[in-house]
Order: C-alpha cells, then sequence, then structure tokens
C-alpha cells in the first residue's frame, strides 16, 4: 500500500522567511513518481513539480525548491523568501510507476499563512 | 487554452436524491479522473477514464459512477446521497494519463453539501 505523510498541518510564518514543507512517503514500487500541488481558496489544484524514482537531483525553481532523498522517503519543499501570494493549502502526492494512470495518493496537506 | 471546466460550481441537495457532475477537461486531453475532497478523509482518488473506457477505480461504494463520453467530457453521478457525501468533487484532465506523464490539470472543483 502507498501512503504519504505531511506531518505539518498548518504553518504560519511571517513575509520573507524560509519555510519548508515535509513530506514522507511510503510504497514498495521501485518505479514511482512524485509531486506537489498547491491549492489556493479558488479550490484547483496547481501543479509545481513531478520528480520519478530514478532523479534523485534537487529542483530549484525561482524562489522553490524540493529536497528528494530515497534514502529517507522524503521530498521536502522549501519556499525561500515567502509572500503572502504563497499562501495556500499545499499537497506532497504518489503515483505508482507503470500501471497506476492518473491515481495519485495523496497527503493530507499543508496550509500556510504568510503574514504581511 | 482554456482550463478544466466542471459545472455546477455549487450545489444543494438532499439526502436519498441523486447528482450529476459534469467535466469538460483541456481541448486534447483524452484521460480524466476525479477526486473527493473532504475534511475528515482528504483527497481520495474516485475514477479515472481514458478514451470512454474506466480504467481506474478508487475504493468508493456502487453509488459513486462516472462516464467518459466521445469528446472526453466526463460525469460522475451519486445516487442516493449521504450526509457523508458532502465534499468538494475535483475533476483533473491530462493527455494521455500514462506513466510518465502525471501532471494532473484541475478544474476549480463542484462543491456539493447534502442536507
Amino acid at each position: 500500500a502507498q501512503k504519504v505523510t505531511q506531518a505539518q498541518t498548518e504553518i504560519s510564518v511571517v513575509e520573507k522567511e524560509d519555510v519548508t514543507l515535509d513530506c514522507v512517503y511510503e510504497t514498495r514500487d521501485t518505479t514511482y513518481y512524485l509531486f506537489w500541488y498547491k491549492q489556493p481558496p479558488s479550490g484547483e489544484l496547481v501543479f509545481l513539480i513531478r520528480r520519478n524514482s530514478f532523479d534523485e537531483q534537487n529542483e530549484i525553481s525561482g524562489r522553490y525548491s524540493w529536497n528528494f532523498q530515497k534514502s529517507t522517503s522524503s521530498f521536502n519543499f522549501t519556499i525561500t523568501a515567502s509572500q503572502v501570494v504563497d499562501s495556500a493549502v499545499y499537497f506532497c502526492a504518489l503515483k505508482k510507476g507503470e500501471t497506476s494512470g492518473s491515481r495519485l495518493t495523496f497527503g493530507e496537506g499543508t496550509q500556510l499563512t504568510v503574514n504581511p | 487554452k482554456a482550463g478544466v471546466t466542471q459545472t455546477p460550481r455549487y450545489l444543494i441537495k438532499t439526502r436519498g436524491q441523486q447528482v450529476t457532475l459534469s467535466c469538460s477537461p483541456i481541448s486534447g486531453h483524452r484521460s480524466v479522473s476525479w477526486y473527493q475532497q473532504t475534511p475528515g478523509q482528504g483527497l481520495q482518488f474516485l475514477f479515472e477514464y481514458f478514451s470512454e473506457t474506466q480504467r481506474n477505480k478508487g475504493n468508493f461504494p456502487g453509488r459513486f459512477s462516472g462516464r467518459q463520453f466521445s469528446n472526453s467530457r466526463s460525469e460522475m453521478n451519486v445516487s442516493t446521497l449521504e450526509l457523508g457525501d458532502s465534499a468538494l468533487y475535483l475533476c483533473a484532465s491530462s493527455l494521455v494519463g500514462g506513466p510518465g506523464t502525471g501532471e494532473l490539470f484541475f478544474g476549480e472543483g463542484s462543491r456539493l453539501t447534502v442536507l
């Protein structure tokens, strides 16, 4: 069975602070994909990043960076110099590699509030 | 290009009724999947359709059903509504939906309230 755990239910920071959202996953598959999505108040989930299990390179996109460590089954997400517009619920998700189609297993989400 | 469109955005039903939700995927996308989001259970996969065929199904009772039309538009139906069916129902589309794609484009959801 697959499982994604986001231990931080809510995080509150002041603008310009750096913040890291934790994600720990469980899977027995050797091929899998990890994702982060952002859900603003409007409701739609916005795709942020996809990583496959064979690519442990960290990635940086502007103020966003992701740290993927297979040894600890973690895929953490860091926002540098946070802004009020970053306030949203962030979801980490896991997909089996070859046969799961579009079936994602989501974590419980982390509500991030960035205060001015 | 237009995103994923879900209708209606909000609806209120009473227990025992049935409801149909609609999803128009991004043009050219052939895979449509549905997710239920509730405060207690989080985001849970309902089912996925690809080329009018159900390809994957989550652990939901038979009251939850769906279909996909030849133009890739999809509908989901919930019969004999229960209070616990109150949720945000999200539709997602992707180009193919197979391994290695995975970038799902989500709609804004249909918020269902069951009284």
